[in-house]
């Protein structure tokens, strides 16, 4: 049974700092890595995917890989209180033949006071 | 707009009854998916069709009958509903391809009296 892994919070930080958020994975073989925001009473919603190890910036967002350790994890710069969601990580894993099946954690409600 | 749009956006119905979900993407997506998020906010896959070809289907009782008349189409039809039934679901698309994220629907908030 694949499995993802997030601290389920709340995490709560202030306005202005840096949020890190972070999630494991039990699939070795797994490729692909997304971050997804889910804003109370809304569907998710994909802001950083990550391919290979290493980080990738995108604006206030940086995602960063280690395979060898199963990590992906989240960096939300100079955090706003718009920020504060449930963010899930998901994990894209070979299914059989090629069809690809996304994981998500249960995800880490992040709360940015004013 | 390009989107996935799921209708209806809520379903208020009795135990016992029998319920449809529609879900149509005009992004060109060939993969499509439902998926299940409960009271704790776990999303959990139920269903995936390829090009109209049911390629996942997880442990989820019978009653639950998805449909896909076309790729950009992917149905939901629920029988004899139970209170264990109340839940999110969502429908999503993708490229069929590993690197590709999914995109998802505004979902459907189902209730069971």
């Amino acid at each position: 049974q694949k499995e993802v892994e997030q601290n389920s919070g709340p995490l709560s930080v202030p306005e202005g700092a840096i949020a890190s958020l972070n999630c494991t994975y039990s699939d070795r073989v797994s490729q692909s890595f997304f971050w997804y925001r889910q804003y109370s009473g809304k569907s998710p919603e994909l802001i950083m995917s990550i391919y290979s190890n290493g980080d990738k910036e995108d604006g206030r967002f940086t995602a960063q890989l280690n395979k060898a350790s199963q990590y992906v994890s989240l960096l939300i710069r100079d955090s706003q209180p718009s920020d504060s969601a449930t963010y899930l990580c998901a994990v894209n894993g070979d299914s059989g033949g090629s069809n690809y099946k996304l994981t998500f954690g249960k995800g880490t409600l992040l709360t940015v006071n004013p | 707009d390009t989107a996935v749009s799921q209708t209806p956006k809520y379903l208020v119905t009795q135990m016992g009854n029998d319920k449809s979900i529609k879900c149509e993407q005009n992004l060109g997506h060939d993969t499509m998916y439902w998926y299940k998020q409960d009271s704790k906010k776990f999303l959990k896959i139920m269903f995936s069709y390829n090009n109209k070809e049911l390629i996942i289907n997880e442990t989820v009782p019978n009653r639950f009958s998805p449909k896909s008349p076309d790729k950009a189409h992917l149905n939901l039809h629920i029988n004899s509903l139970e209170l264990g039934d109340s839940a999110v679901y969502f429908c999503a698309s993708s490229r069929t391809d590993s690197n590709q994220p999914q995109h998802f629907g505004d979902g459907t908030r189902l209730s069971i009296l």
